[in-house]
């Protein structure tokens, strides 16, 4: 399996532009999670789809931030506008919900710098 | 509140010797799922040993051993016969069905 596919590596942009992140889970897995990890703040969750539908999104910052899953392979992540303090590793995960607890699978990371 | 503690920031450890990195949890949920991640200075987050909550044994995977202690709420990860290879950031999870958290981490390094 490719395991889970994140577009793109890296981004660099301007503050108040919009910026997309894309995901493309294991095929086969019902969960998919994006998380955000900087140095001050270690690795948080954003959102958490189960069969495509959002569970929890408490950990969305704000309005600037949302997520969608239109199918089973694929989801974005979307900041409009972006704002310096964005700046972060952006990790998408999915996995296999059977039960409560299945291990995750991370994808490489997007980092994202905003200027 | 749900939460997971990491007390060692940092650590270090002679290569081929066993080295236990700590965590401790806080949750009043019976049902939840205990994981550990390793995340070397490439940055990819590496999957390395599962506990469930209801499990009764420890759980293994090769090097790798958690000492899942339930009425200490500790679920600590051992390496043995540490590696070079194994200098990283670990991090401790806990999943349950609407929430995953994640620890602060600890980073290992191991000595030659």
């Amino acid at each position: 399996d490719a395991g889970v596919i994140q577009s793109p590596r890296h981004e660099v942009t301007e503050m108040g532009q919009e910026v997309t992140l894309r995901c493309k889970p294991i095929s086969g897995h019902n969960s998919l999670f994006w998380y955000r990890q900087t140095m001050m703040r270690g690795l948080e969750l954003l959102i958490y789809f189960n069969n495509n539908v959002p569970i929890d999104d408490s950990g969305m910052p704000e309005d600037r931030f949302s997520a969608k899953m239109p199918n089973a392979s694929f989801s974005t992540l979307k900041i409009q506008p972006s704002e310096p303090r964005d700046s972060a590793v952006y990790f998408c995960a999915s996995s296999l919900w059977v039960s409560a607890w299945g291990e995750q699978y991370f994808g490489p990371g997007t980092r994202l710098t905003v200027t | 509140a749900q939460k997971i503690t990491q007390t060692q920031p940092g650590m270090f450890v002679q290569e081929k010797e066993a080295v236990t990195l700590d965590c401790t949890y806080d949750t009043s949920d019976p049902s939840y799922g205990l994981f550990w991640y390793k995340q070397p200075s490439s940055g990819e987050m590496i999957f390395l040993i599962y506990q469930g909550s209801y499990d009764q044994q420890n759980a293994t995977e090769g090097r790798y051993s958690l000492n899942f202690q339930k009425a200490r709420k500790s679920a600590n990860l051992v390496i043995s016969a540490s590696q070079l290879g194994d200098s990283a950031m670990y991090f401790c999870a806990m999943r349950f069905y609407d929430k995953v958290i994640f620890g602060p981490g600890t980073s290992l390094s191991v000595i030659p």
